[in-house]
């Protein structure tokens, strides 16, 4: 399988405190991608990492990727109780389709 | 541009029926793709399109799942005969040429039951 797995599964906190969840992949990648999702809905676009990029920032996400590991993490800073939702990265394969990891849960407490 | 649409957004049906999903991806978008999302299994990638030609089947299940695009407004994806584990909630997403900003934008789903 080319899906990547994303750590922790589940994640809860306290509204205002960061989380962090991380993603591990298999294969080479031109770019990463992560999503959220909200219960009972589509998944949303939040932020691409390309391959050359170490580091990225949008808003209140911090994307880093360590091509040498296989591996990014998705920091968000100053959870609000509306970021709850699961988490998912996504990498490319050879084409342009998408595989995507297993999830974090992320549970922001008021 | 009102987004990936699907149709319909649920549907409950008998084991042994032929169940058919629909979808019209963004105008202008020519990749489009269908995914499966089970608790037990995550998201899968069943099959994608680029052109409305089929690239990339090899995550379909079984020969009873079919995908067609006849046009680049409109797909279709067709389980017959359905099984109770075809359960699933069903994804169609659809993403620009720019291979640079592979970014996918997807539908709201078809929630499928099979009793």
């Amino acid at each position: 399988s080319q899906q990547g797995e994303e750590d922790p599964q589940a994640l809860s906190i306290q509204e205002g405190e960061n989380a962090t969840m991380n993603c591990s992949y298999k294969t080479s990648i031109n770019n990463l991608q992560w999503y959220r999702q909200n219960s009972g809905r589509g998944l949303v676009h939040l932020i691409l990492i390309r391959s050359n990029e170490r580091e990225k920032h949008s808003g209140r996400l911090r994307v880093t990727l360590d091509t040498s590991k296989k591996s990014s993490s998705l920091l968000i800073t100053a959870s609000r109780a509306a970021d709850t939702a699961s988490y998912f990265c996504a990498t490319g394969g050879t084409g342009n389709q998408f595989y995507f990891g297993t999830g974090t849960s992320l549970t922001v407490i008021p | 541009d009102a987004g990936v649409i699907q149709s319909p957004r649920h549907e409950v049906t008998e084991m042994g029926q032929e169940v058919t999903l629909r979808c019209k991806p963004i105008s202008g978008h020519d990749y489009l793709f269908w995914y499966r999302q089970t608790m037990m299994r995550g998201l899968e990638l069943l099959i994608y399109f680029n052109n409305n030609v089929p690239i990339d089947d090899s995550g379909m299940p079984e020969d009873r799942f079919s995908a067609k695009m006849p046009n680049a407004s409109f797909s279709t994806l067709k389980i017959q005969p359905s099984e109770p584990r075809d359960s699933a909630v069903y994804f169609c997403a659809s993403s620009p040429p720019d291979r640079e900003n592979t970014e996918a934008f997807f539908g709201q789903g078809t929630r499928l039951t099979v009793v």
